[in-house]
């Protein structure tokens, strides 16, 4: 099954401590994507790349830190400079940044809980 | 600057009444627009998307959009809501480098 794979689906942290979330896709996709998703809230994009060992920031990156080393993954880790980590995480591919109309496919979230 | 306005954030129909979602945009340009469905968590799924076509787009699961330039209007529509269709629903607008701006969202409620 072509798709994108996320792990954990759920994640405990305490503070201070950093964690690393997975995103995996054999779509053979050149764009990925990080969302963070707050209750009542739209997705925010945090970063994206359009090609391996490339990345820019989202509207919202502060805290957070990516690479891309391989095609097929694009790990987020957020780190403890992050204020207000407990989220729940989306990650996105698409086939590429442009043009516009290209589809984003989207993982199944990682829930993040800052305990 | 590209913008999303979801116009309700709670709707609540009746089984195989009709649903109306509402979604205002703001762009600078001819926009690429979405609607994205997400059942409770889960990830988002893509119901359509309008890409300077056809301004009336058919989608998934009986789902339909008009996009209106006039009203910078993007209503989802469905004629005969079912008890599967509760989730929650995005608009979305994509800016440039597919950079997607979603709206807040509208929580559907469908009731026997």
């Amino acid at each position: 099954d072509g798709g994108i794979t996320q792990s954990p689906k759920y994640l405990f942290r305490k503070e201070g401590q950093n964690v690393t979330l997975s995103c995996e896709q054999n779509l053979n996709h050149d764009a990925m994507y990080w969302y963070r998703q707050d209750p009542g809230q739209g997705l925010r994009l945090i970063y994206y790349s359009q090609i391996v060992n490339d990345f820019q920031k989202g509207d919202i990156a502060e805290g957070y830190s990516v690479s891309r080393e391989k095609k097929e993954s694009f790990p987020l880790t957020v780190t403890s400079a992050q204020k207000n980590p407990t989220a729940f995480y989306l990650c996105a591919s698409s086939a590429s940044i442009a043009p516009a109309g290209n589809e984003q496919f989207f993982g199944p979230g990682t829930r993040l809980t800052v305990l | 600057a590209q913008s999303v306005t979801q116009l309700d954030s709670h709707v609540s129909v009746s089984e195989g009444t009709p649903v109306l979602l509402r979604c205002n945009y703001s762009s600078s340009y001819s926009p690429s627009l979405f609607w994205y469905v997400q059942h409770p968590n889960k990830g988002l799924q893509l119901l359509l998307k309008y890409t300077s076509a056809a301004t009336l787009v058919k989608g998934i699961n009986g789902f339909e959009a008009e996009f209106k330039k006039s009203e910078t209007s993007f209503h989802l529509t469905k004629p005969s809501a079912h008890m599967s269709d509760a989730a929650e629903y995005f608009c979305v607008v994509s800016s440039g480098y597919n950079k997607l701006i979603f709206g807040a969202g509208t929580r559907l409620a469908v009731h026997p």
